[in-house]
């Protein structure tokens, strides 16, 4: 049983680029967050993805955005890339209402 | 920012010793969950404890619950040198459908 897949792995864009970030949930979860974690620091919720729809969102800037497809798959687009979104983007997938949560292996993105 | 604090921000043992992580938070909670993360890749769950639970246990794992003071211990058994990893504590609010928001971490070393 296949857990949270997220690609790529590793990633090196330079500023004001754009970049798609992809997220394919643990099989029998229909819910997809994204979470940001800068180098030393705990992981901070971007926003979280049911039905297709943003349910909710952290405290960040609308540069960043999201798509849940059909088949709970999930994309986070960051826009105008700035030094300061170098970070691991992790994506964790759940069954709405458990609080079970699976996380991927992440996606190091590099902005220089 | 940040609900959680985890204490120590790092602990270093020998392989044998016990390993004891605090987390303290600051609005009321439905859950806490622990989760490990090795060398900045993904997080891996390790328990959740109810607000309305005091105590659970999993294998090597103990975590305790203190509702009135708003703080959680992990103690890890027996440590091993593959426990090395940062720990983190996450909160689940009420009404907040369900998204974590972690600490910062503890980082545990465990010598051979």
């Amino acid at each position: 049983d296949a857990g949270v897949t997220q690609s790529p792995t590793h990633l090196i864009k330079t500023r004001g680029q754009q970049v798609t970030l992809r997220c394919s949930p643990k099989s029998g979860h229909d819910t997809v967050s994204w979470y940001q974690q800068a180098l030393g620091q705990g992981p901070q919720f971007i926003f979280q993805y049911y039905e297709e729809e943003e349910r909710q969102r952290g405290n960040f800037p609308d540069r960043f955005s999201g798509h849940q497809f059909p088949n709970y798959s999930s994309e986070l687009n960051v826009n105008a890339l700035l030094l300061g979104d170098s970070a691991l983007y992790l994506c964790a997938s759940t069954l709405l209402g458990d609080y079970g949560y699976t996380f991927g292996s992440g996606t190091r993105l590099t902005v220089v | 920012s940040q609900q959680g604090e985890e204490d120590p921000q790092a602990l270093s043992i020998q392989e044998g010793e016990n390993a004891t992580m605090n987390c303290s938070y600051k609005t009321s909670i439905n859950n806490l969950q622990w989760y490990r993360q090795n060398s900045g890749r993904g997080l891996v769950h390790l328990i959740l404890i109810r607000s309305n639970e005091r105590e659970k246990h999993s294998g090597r794992l103990r975590v305790t619950l203190d509702t009135s003071k708003k703080s959680s211990s992990l103690l890890i058994t027996a440590s091993r040198a593959a426990d090395t990893a940062s720990y983190f504590c996450a909160t689940v609010l009420y009404n907040q459908g369900g998204k974590l928001i972690f600490g910062q971490g503890t980082e545990l070393s465990v010598k051979p």
